[in-house]
């Protein structure tokens, strides 16, 4: 399953919103997850089955979608949230990963 | 609190053999699956392998399946991935990671240990 992300890079301003996309080669159905990766450090599962939150990650990271088209939306963006995002479907043997998106500070 | 620390990672010549390991601490080991994602220097994620908690099944990617193989011991909190016949595209930071009760997400990772292959 080959999964696409866009844009490649997103620059937004501290306290806006950025919507991330993510889409499915083949529908997989809601076994999406999204991580965030800072330089240095090693991915950080933000979003799994869409839309569920881990224990711990902020209400303003939220999920959506279904089947192939998948959203990941960052509301009141903070200087900590500017780091590279994955999307990966687990739907699917093998797991496979999205190619990421920059989000950058604008 | 939740820690998986890699090593074993080093710089080894293509064609040859190399096992990198993982220490869990902070949770019931046995209860969980385990996997380990890869990233080549300055690119994306790739998924390497799974195993699950009781070590009977496992699952690969394309690029190493038949050439790795994954395993752990549940008496030590270790998981370990043999790499065999390795190429020079296998040069990468391989992360150890659990898997998410009713998922097959990760929810906590490693650090890394870095695996370089070259002559």
């Amino acid at each position: 399953i080959v999964l696409t992300q866009s844009p490649a890079t997103l620059s937004v301003s501290p306290g806006e919103s950025a919507t991330l996309s993510c889409r499915a080669s083949h529908s997989v159905t809601s076994n999406l997850a999204w991580y965030q990766q800072k330089p240095g450090q090693a991915p950080r599962l933000l979003i799994y089955a869409t839309s569920a939150r881990p224990a711990g990650v902020a209400a303003r990271f939220g999920g959506s979608g279904f089947g192939t088209e998948f959203t990941l939306t960052i509301t009141g963006l903070q200087s900590e949230d500017f780091a590279v995002y994955y999307c990966q479907q687990y739907n699917f043997w093998p797991i496979t990963f999205g190619q990421g998106t920059r989000l950058d500070i604008k | 609190q939740v820690q998986l620390v890699e090593s074993g990672g080093g710089v080894v010549q293509p064609g040859t053999s190399l096992r990198v390991s993982c220490v869990a601490s902070g949770f019931t080991f046995i209860d969980y699956a385990m996997h380990w994602v890869r990233q080549t220097p300055g690119k994306g994620l790739e998924w390497v392998a799974v195993l699950s908690p009781d070590g009977d099944n496992a699952d690969y990617g394309d690029s190493v399946k038949g050439r790795f193989t994954i395993s752990r011991d549940n008496s030590k909190n270790t998981l370990s991935l043999q790499m065999n016949s390795l190429r020079d595209e296998d040069t990468a930071t391989y992360y150890c990671a659990r898997g998410i009760a009713g998922a097959r997400a990760q929810d906590y990772w490693g650090r890394g240990t870095l695996v370089t292959v070259s002559s």
